[in-house]
């Protein structure tokens, strides 16, 4: 079954930093955008940034430019979150997110890992 | 970046009714919109995309239209497990995607 499993729930002091992971298991990982969401409590869905593995780098909104870092890593069909300067506001669940089909087409995004709460306090 | 904005920001129905649900992208994102439904704790689902075409195993009753900078998602007789809240997404560019803020469905 295909799956994106996420790491667990972080507590984080303000000013420190969260690595969240995403290990995708079966499907295609590679070629298809592998995006972050967030929520914060109470609140809607707000993309952060993605990456198309094969090619590499890190795709950002302008909200978390300099402050986020996405990565990918083929080898273990692993996508990571880096978010640093944490602060209250960043009290969210973190999700990683599929798209359906390769770029250009995308066709939304259809597999979704579990969510990872993290905590600033 | 583009602005998507829904609305309502609510929707009460019936059982049995149809919903309409509204999306409006601040510039053209051609069809390049998808539709996801969320219950709580949850992660999203997704219902729609390409604007119009439902995702693998998503009933008929729902169905999405537009083009352009206006969308819609229709659920044409509400049954009891599609109160939730729904979001258009725009996948045309990137950086950034970009979410409505969201409309909940509640049971009138």
């Amino acid at each position: 079954q295909v799956q994106l499993v996420q790491s667990g729930a972080e507590v984080k002091k303000p000013g420190s930093s969260v690595k969240v992971s995403c290990k995708a298991s079966g499907g295609t990982f590679n070629s298809h955008a592998i995006s972050w969401v967030r929520q914060a409590p109470g609140q809607g869905l707000e993309w952060m940034g993605g990456i198309i593995p094969i090619l590499g780098a890190g795709h950002y909104a302008q909200k978390y430019q300099g402050r986020v870092t996405i990565t990918a890593d083929e080898s273990t069909r692993t996508a990571y979150m880096e978010l640093r300067s944490l602060r209250s506001e960043d009290t969210a669940i973190y999700y990683c997110a599929r798209a359906q089909a390769p770029p250009p087409y995308n066709n939304g995004m259809v597999l979704w890992g579990q969510g990872t709460t993290v905590t600033v306090s | 970046e583009i602005v998507m904005t829904q609305s309502p920001a609510t929707l009460s129905v019936s059982p049995g009714e149809r919903a309409t649900l509204s999306c409006r992208a601040s510039q053209s994102v051609s069809n390049n919109v998808a539709w996801y439904q969320q219950k709580p704790g949850l992660a999203p689902r997704l219902l729609i995309y390409g604007a119009s075409t439902r995702a693998t195993g998503i009933p008929a009753r729902f169905s999405g239209s537009g083009s352009g900078t206006e969308f819609t998602l229709t659920i044409s007789s509400l049954q009891s497990e599609d109160f939730a809240v729904y979001y258009c997404q725009q996948y045309k560019n990137w950086p950034p995607w970009t979410f409505g803020q969201g409309t909940k469905v509640e049971i009138k």
